[in-house]
Order: structure tokens, then sequence, then C-alpha cells
């Protein structure tokens, strides 16, 4: 079955603090992976984009990585800032664009 | 930066009542999507639409939906007869190809079936 599954589901972290998200999947066949950031009530935001050849891909803060062997991701965000409380999900595309969305943890920065 | 439009933000409907969300995908887009996401779940995929056909359904996507592209810009998801389940965020996302760099979403149309 095709599946993303996510750790922790949610998780409290303070200002200027680092935190690594993880992410299993089985999803087949596979495109790339995606991770998101969506706000409360607002759509998902793209972050990252890794296709299988990938291991490594950085956006400001944000550092996804990828073991397309293992079938695991993380995204680690450095230096957290307040707006940085959303929750960070993991997408897994198939081939022809459907997404597969794992459940997203919660992040809550702190001050 | 080119956005993905949906209307309304919000829309609270009777029980059997028909509706129609409304997108605006990014103009030089080809490939159009809906997801949804019931209150504290995951978002699930419904259905993909390129070339003026569904290319892939879910199970969720039975007979009650219906999508089309009536003109050259908008993308509609309609529901025949709502149902107390379907309350949900209802998500709208458009790429230039089928998985590629460019899949963007909308912020969502909000249904409340009651």
């Amino acid at each position: 079955k095709n599946q993303v599954e996510q750790s922790p589901q949610s998780l409290i972290i303070l200002e200027g603090k680092n935190c690594t998200l993880q992410c299993n999947y089985t999803v087949s066949p596979f495109s790339n992976l995606r991770w998101y950031k969506q706000d409360t009530g607002r759509g998902p935001v793209s972050l990252t984009i890794m296709t299988f050849s990938e291991n490594t891909k950085s956006n400001g803060r944000y550092t996804a990585t990828l073991d397309a062997d293992t079938k695991q991701s993380s995204l680690h965000i450095t230096a957290s800032q307040l707006s940085d409380s959303a929750s960070y999900i993991c997408v897994v595309s198939r081939s022809r664009g459907k997404l597969i969305f794992g459940q997203g943890t919660e992040l809550s920065v702190k001050p | 930066e080119p956005e993905v439009t949906q209307t309304p933000s919000h829309q609270v409907t009777q029980m059997g009542q028909e509706v129609i969300l409304r997108c605006v995908p990014i103009s030089n887009h080809l490939y159009f999507y809906w997801y949804r996401q019931i209150l504290g779940q995951k978002v699930e995929f419904l259905v993909s639409f390129y070339n003026n056909e569904i290319s892939e359904k879910s199970e969720i996507f039975d007979d009650q939906f219906s999508v089309e592209r009536p003109d050259g810009s908008n993308f509609t998801l309609k529901i025949r007869s709502t149902k107390l389940e379907d309350s949900a965020m209802y998500f709208c996302a458009s790429s230039e190809s089928a998985g590629d760099y460019g899949y963007t979403f909308g912020s969502g149309t909000r249904l409340t079936v009651v």
C-alpha cells in the first residue's frame, strides 16, 4: 500500500534551536519527494523537491535529505523562528503527478 | 509570483445541496488536481485532469463528484448532493507537467455541510 509516515507527530522547540523531522515512505512508482509547509487554514507551500538521484537539497534554513534505498527522508530546520510554527508535510509523488501526503509534523516554536 | 486562485474561501451548504468549487490554475499549466483535507486528517488526492479529461481519480471521487474545465481559465469541482462527511478543505493545484516542480496549490475552499 502506498503510504507516507512521519515522526514525530508534534514537536515543541525554543526559538533559535534546530530540529529534524523524519519521513518514511512506501510509494511505488516513485517520482520525487517533497517537503511542504502548511499554515493553519492555508494551502501547502513547497519547501524542497528531490528526485531519486538527489541526496540533499537546501532552501535557506531548510535542508532535506533523501535515502532512496531505505526510503527515508528528513527535514532539518536550522535556527528556528517563531514563523516556522506550522505543519510540515512529507509528500511523495508517483508518476502522473498524484501526490501521497503524510500526516504531517506539527511544529511549534516558542519564544 | 503566479498563484492558483480558489473561490469561495468558505462555503456553507445544506446537506443534499449541490456545490461548485472554483479554481483558476496558473495560466501556462496543463495539469489540474483537486485534493481534500478533512479537519485533523492528511491531505487526500481526489482527481487529476489533463487534456480535458480525468487522468486519475481516487476511491473518494465517486459519482457524486465531477470536474470540468468550462473555459480556458476555470477548473471546477462539483459535488452533486452534499453529505455531512463532505465537510473539508478542498485544495486545487496545477502543474506544467505531470509531477513537475511547478506544482502549486491554492489556498483552499473550506466547505461546511450542515
